[in-house]
């Protein structure tokens, strides 16, 4: 079955740096998301994205959040200045049109702001 | 806004036995969808089961069967003959029917199938 890839697997980053967060959904695919998931919480929504833009976008996706899909082919996520409050497993996800039912995710990048 | 809660944070089974897993949802819309999702460690989250609110009927996937309670808002996800390869974090899950609407994710179960 295709597989969305999310890379690194595990990034570890200083408070305050900006992190570039990557991932390639399924080639045919046409939303896509962020969720993240802090230890021992619920997995959140952060943003979806169709047709080059944003779609919706929780609370949590302030200012220091942007997504982007540079190439056609990667989807990545931005945290300009990052905070404690930040370190987070982060997990991508796509789907094609209509298929309303099934979204296929990543195995996710765990992020550590130290 | 609509929250999804699962009460079990781990649950342990024994191998070949059937276990449970509870979820319960809060909405006030009539048409959506519920999921259940596993992630095996290191994996990435893959759907096990899904139900439609419009379909009485419960869902069933070789194995794993819902109990889909629309009135008491209720959607356990029951595992028969569980294996070793089961074990994994359980989500609970819930979408509007919107064709772009987000995924809501309960907090997960974890469960641990003991040989």
């Amino acid at each position: 079955e295709p597989e969305v890839t999310q890379t690194p697997s595990h990034q570890v980053t200083q408070m305050g740096q900006e992190v570039i967060l990557r991932c390639v959904p399924i080639s045919n695919h046409l939303y896509f998301y962020w969720y993240r998931q802090i230890l021992g919480q619920k997995v959140e929504f952060l943003v979806s994205f169709y047709n080059n833009e944003i779609s919706e976008k929780s609370e949590i996706f302030d200012d220091q959040f942007s997504v982007e899909r540079p190439d056609g082919s990667n989807f990545t996520l931005k945290i300009r200045s990052t905070k404690l409050e930040d370190s987070a497993m982060y997990f991508c996800a796509s789907r094609i049109p209509g298929a309303t039912l099934k979204a296929f995710f990543g195995q996710g990048t765990r992020l550590t702001v130290v | 806004a609509q929250t999804v809660t699962q009460s079990q944070p781990e649950m342990s089974v024994q191998e070949a036995e059937t276990v449970t897993l509870s979820c319960t949802y809060d909405t006030s819309e009539s048409d959506y969808y519920l999921f259940w999702y596993k992630q095996p460690p290191s994996r990435q989250m893959i759907l096990v089961i899904r139900q439609e609110a419009y379909k009485q009927q419960n869902a069933t996937e070789n194995r794993f069967s819902v109990n889909f309670q629309k009135a008491a808002k209720s959607f356990s996800l029951k595992i028969s003959d569980s294996q070793l390869g089961d074990a994994a974090m359980y989500f609970c899950a819930y979408r509007n029917r919107r064709e772009d609407d987000k995924i809501i994710f309960g907090k997960g179960t974890r469960l641990h199938i003991l040989p």
